[in-house]
């Protein structure tokens, strides 16, 4: 990945448990948004999260952001079946206007009834 | 609530051939990215409009060319297909001056 890192690369959780998931990153940024994808179908975004925010919660999801660490941690919590998918963090920058997302390596979570 | 929506959905080509990808934003969105994902990758972009202007440039191949028209829809146009082609294109787009990016379906190329 151009930019960082996510880990784990892989997640097995049983329905009901909370899954975390963490990203990295090497530049600075000016937000940091999490996406979903279900297997070979599109990008559905979860959450965005500005570089002076420190936490923000949607629903299921919290997002904590780092950037003395440059990392991000996503938390889903009381898991379901549904939310098996691989979820990528990607960071947005604002020099020069660019707006365009570098995607981290995603985590595959794999959500067990 | 209307989607971003990508034609064709699935397209087959054979090396050294063309391919034209489609791409219609959101009602009232001016601004599209084209990302690509290969197989097991994360998206990688490739280049971006906003007005009818390219506005960012990625990891595009000299082989690809994209345009925004007056509808603001986006076209991908590739030529002199490569094997390493193959992967699932995916356009976004969003309203001006906003950090969340709506994806569309994707567009799988398969190049053999």
């Amino acid at each position: 990945s151009q930019q960082g890192e996510e880990d784990p690369q892989a997640l097995s959780i049983q329905e009901g448990e909370n899954a975390t998931m963490n990203c990295s990153y090497k530049t600075s940024i000016n937000n940091l948004q999490w996406y979903r994808q279900n297997s070979g179908r599109g990008l559905v975004h979860l959450i965005l999260i500005r570089s002076n925010e420190r936490e923000k919660h949607s629903g299921r999801l919290r997002v904590t952001l780092d950037t003395s660490k440059k990392s991000s941690s996503l938390l889903i919590t009381a898991s379901r079946a549904a939310d098996t998918a691989s979820y990528f963090c990607a960071t947005g920058f604002m020099d020069t206007g660019r707006r365009a997302l570098t995607f981290g390596s995603g985590t595959r979570l794999q959500v067990q009834p | 609530a209307a989607g971003v929506i990508q034609s064709p959905r699935h397209l087959i080509k054979e090396k050294r051939e063309t391919a034209t990808l489609k791409c219609y934003p959101i009602p009232r969105h001016d601004t599209v990215y084209w990302y690509q994902q290969g197989p097991g990758q994360d998206p990688q972009f490739l280049i971006s409009f906003y007005e009818k202007m390219q506005s960012d440039k990625g990891s595009i191949p000299d082989r690809f060319s994209a345009q925004q028209f007056s509808d603001y829809h986006s076209e991908l146009n590739m030529s002199s297909l490569e094997l390493g082609d193959s992967a699932l294109y995916f356009c976004a787009s969003s309203p001006s001056l906003k950090d969340e990016q709506y994806f569309g379906p994707g567009t799988r190329l398969t190049v053999t």
